[in-house]
């Protein structure tokens, strides 16, 4: 199983401020083929199912903001809020999808400081 | 506007059975793959398993901790998705939730809450 690791677990950020959260995956979820990463990013906020932020590591889903992008190949991801807005407030997973079982990360809190 | 509703769940003794359904509208669904996942309580996301679609020959697969007691169908006529689950165990208890595509999921149902409990 590919094992997705996110670090911070939490991170407080003052209003227009960017916001970095890190993503490991314990091997490459980079297909050479297609030159794409199987990674995708969602934002979950309390009572809610997630949302889908970033696909193919880098694709903005339809409808995010374009303060929200993603970055990173191979083992290695970031997602970054460039200037964190109040509804940003939530938590934050990767998904890695280049292989059975699919895999999250942990998540990190990003919170307003 | 894609829908994905979740219904069937409830509290089930220990090695009982239960049947979940995924109604989805808004879709052609037999054109998409489904999943399932499952969060217990205090815990993360659980991918379940999917299903493909007819056109890749509805092959499912699943998750290591429910292979061989849980399985996923599907009907394409009534575009409902379903999670037979036997043999239930404590650690099964959980939120189920249904999604749209088998990579990444843009589409959620609400969850219907499974608690296995004697």
């Amino acid at each position: 199983d590919i094992v997705m690791t996110q670090s911070p677990d939490s991170l407080a950020v003052s209003l227009g401020e960017r916001a970095t959260i890190n993503c490991k995956s314990s091997q490459s979820v980079f297909d050479s083929s297609n030159n794409k990463n199987y990674l995708a990013w969602y934002q979950r906020k309390p009572g809610q199912t997630p949302k889908l932020v970033i696909y193919w590591a880098s694709t903005r889903e339809s409808g995010v903001p374009d303060r929200f992008s993603g970055s990173g190949s191979g083992t290695d991801f970031t997602l970054t809020i460039s200037s964190l807005q109040a509804e940003d407030v939530a938590v934050y997973y990767c998904q890695q999808y280049y292989s059975t079982p699919l895999t999250f990360g942990g998540g990190t809190k990003v919170e307003i400081k | 506007e894609v829908q994905l509703v979740e219904s069937g769940g409830g509290l089930v003794q220990p090695g009982r059975s239960l049947r979940l359904s995924c109604t989805a509208s808004g879709f052609t669904f037999g054109d998409y793959a489904m999943s399932w996942f499952r969060q217990a309580p205090g815990k993360g996301l659980e991918w379940v398993g999917f299903i493909k679609t007819r056109t890749y020959g509805g092959t499912t697969e699943y998750a290591a901790s429910v292979n061989g007691r849980f399985t996923i169908s599907r009907d394409d006529s009534k575009s409902i998705a379903y999670l037979q689950m036997n043999s239930l165990k404590t650690e099964d208890t959980a939120m189920y939730y249904c999604t749209r595509d088998g990579r990444f999921f843009s589409f959620w149902g609400q969850g219907t809450m499974v608690t296995v409990s004697s």
